[in-house]
């Protein structure tokens, strides 16, 4: 059972530009939740997607965009980068279609640095 | 909204007990404890639903107050290994969790 990865490790971009991160779900898991943690503060949900729909947003603007693959795989694309942009940004995993009922499985994150 | 949590540090010798607490100012579904040690991904310590039904570790307690919305972890006898922030996340109606800034316990030998 392998366990939740995200790519890259880090990111440089700058104001205006895109980017996207990935995620890669443990087997089986057929839930993914995206979180942004700024420094010092507790992860702030961005949204979930249970397979392949998103089926849960929080308070963050449609430049916020997700997709998830047949293949555990998901991706976070954020247009338009803002400077606020930049933080740690975690997916987590977790099986079933209620993730506020399981155990979710973080990845390592992907820390974003928007200059 | 973000449930509170308190205290948002404390320092504690090895051996000693500590509890953390978290509330909310709406109606909880479930409350889930998390901790997070510096540059590592958050790993998961218990839920707790409402009804009673609790998953988790087995050194790891916790209590729900439905009526209060308020939920208790308590961390007895304390290993260096228990340093770490410790984050609560709360879900309501929508189901999907809302976490706290978080406790920042340091255990010292």
């Amino acid at each position: 059972e392998t366990g939740v990865t995200q790519s890259p490790t880090h990111l440089i971009k700058t104001r205006g530009q895109q980017v996207t991160l990935r995620c890669s779900s443990q087997s089986g898991h057929n839930t993914v939740s995206w979180y942004q943690q700024a420094l010092g503060q507790g992860p702030q949900f961005i949204f979930q997607y249970y397979r392949e729909e998103e089926n849960g947003r929080g308070n963050f603007p449609p430049r916020f965009s997700g997709l998830q693959f047949p293949n555990y795989s998901s991706e976070l694309n954020v247009n338009a980068l803002e400077l606020d942009d930049s933080a740690l940004y975690l997916c987590a995993s977790s099986p079933g279609r209620d993730s506020s009922y399981n155990e979710q499985f973080f990845g390592p994150g992907t820390r974003l640095t928007v200059l | 909204q973000q449930p509170v949590q308190s205290p948002q540090a404390v320092i504690l010798r090895e051996g000693e007990d500590a509890v953390i607490n978290c509330s909310s100012s709406k109606a909880l579904y479930s409350v889930h404890w998390y901790r997070q040690k510096h540059g590592e991904a958050p790993v998961f310590l218990m839920i707790l639903l409402k009804g009673g039904e609790q998953k988790g570790h087995d050194k790891i307690s916790a209590s729900f107050n439905e009526k209060k919305q308020q939920s208790s972890l308590y961390l007895t006898a304390s290993q260096l290994s228990y340093s770490g922030t410790y984050f609560c996340g709360t879900s309501g109606s929508a189901r999907q969790l809302t976490f706290g800034s978080g406790t920042q316990l340091t255990v010292l030998p």
